[in-house]
């Protein structure tokens, strides 16, 4: 079946290190798209690629970055500049009009 | 900029309860409307969606109507169950140009369904 695989579902990160959570998806989409969900404040944008090797920053950019060197895979680096990296994030893809989420990752900083 | 706004929460009902949660948005263009859920400690599920003035989006029993005069897309459900609880999101894709396929959230609403 179709769908999109984010890992791992738990990470722990000491303050200013650098992590990585990737997110892979067989579905042949052209879109991924990176969201925070922080509680009482719904999802929002971090970045987001329409196609291979294109992305663009979302709402909430700073101290993240990402890449899509191929269609299947959006992975995305939290930095030792984001402020308050602990969070649920999730990663979506989109073929018109519908959407698929991954599970999510839980990142705590320690 | 686009923006969704949910009832404050969180709910609490019993069993068979009926269930409003009110969504209203502000958009340029003609957005899409969608309702979305999510169980602990898991990703997102859609729910229903609508997405042209006065469709009426519908799933598992829950109902949400497109209303352009009111910019609202509220969701109802006339009896819940206690295996609704969850947390529910009311998320747009705006119909402008420079949106670029991006949903935006409302807040979220937990809901708590006791037996």
């Amino acid at each position: 079946d179709g769908g999109i695989t984010q890992s791992p579902k738990y990470l722990f990160r000491k303050e200013g290190q650098n992590v990585t959570l990737s997110c892979e998806q067989n579905l042949n989409h052209d879109a991924m798209y990176w969201y925070r969900q922080d509680p009482g404040q719904g999802l929002r944008l971090i970045y987001y690629s329409q196609i291979v090797n294109d992305f663009q920053k979302g709402d909430i950019a700073e101290g993240y970055s990402v890449s899509r060197e191929k269609k299947e895979s959006f992975p995305l680096t939290v930095t030792s500049a984001q402020k308050n990296p602990t969070a649920f994030y999730l990663c979506a893809s989109k073929r018109d009009p519908d959407y698929t989420f991954g599970s999510g990752t839980r990142l705590t900083v320690v | 900029g686009d923006s969704v706004t949910q009832m404050e929460g969180p709910v609490t009902l019993s069993e068979e309860a009926f269930l409003t949660i009110n969504c209203t948005y502000t958009a340029t263009g003609y957005p899409s409307l969608f309702w979305y859920v999510q169980y602990p400690g898991e990703g997102l599920q859609l729910l229903l969606k609508a997405t042209k003035a006065d469709d009426k989006g519908s799933n598992k029993g829950f109902e949400a109507t497109y209303r352009k005069e009111t910019t609202s897309f509220h969701l109802e459900k006339g009896s819940v169950q206690v295996s609704d609880s969850a947390v529910y999101f009311c998320a747009l894709r705006g119909g402008g140009g420079t949106s670029y396929g991006k949903l935006t959230f409302g807040q979220g609403t937990i809901l708590t369904v006791h037996p």
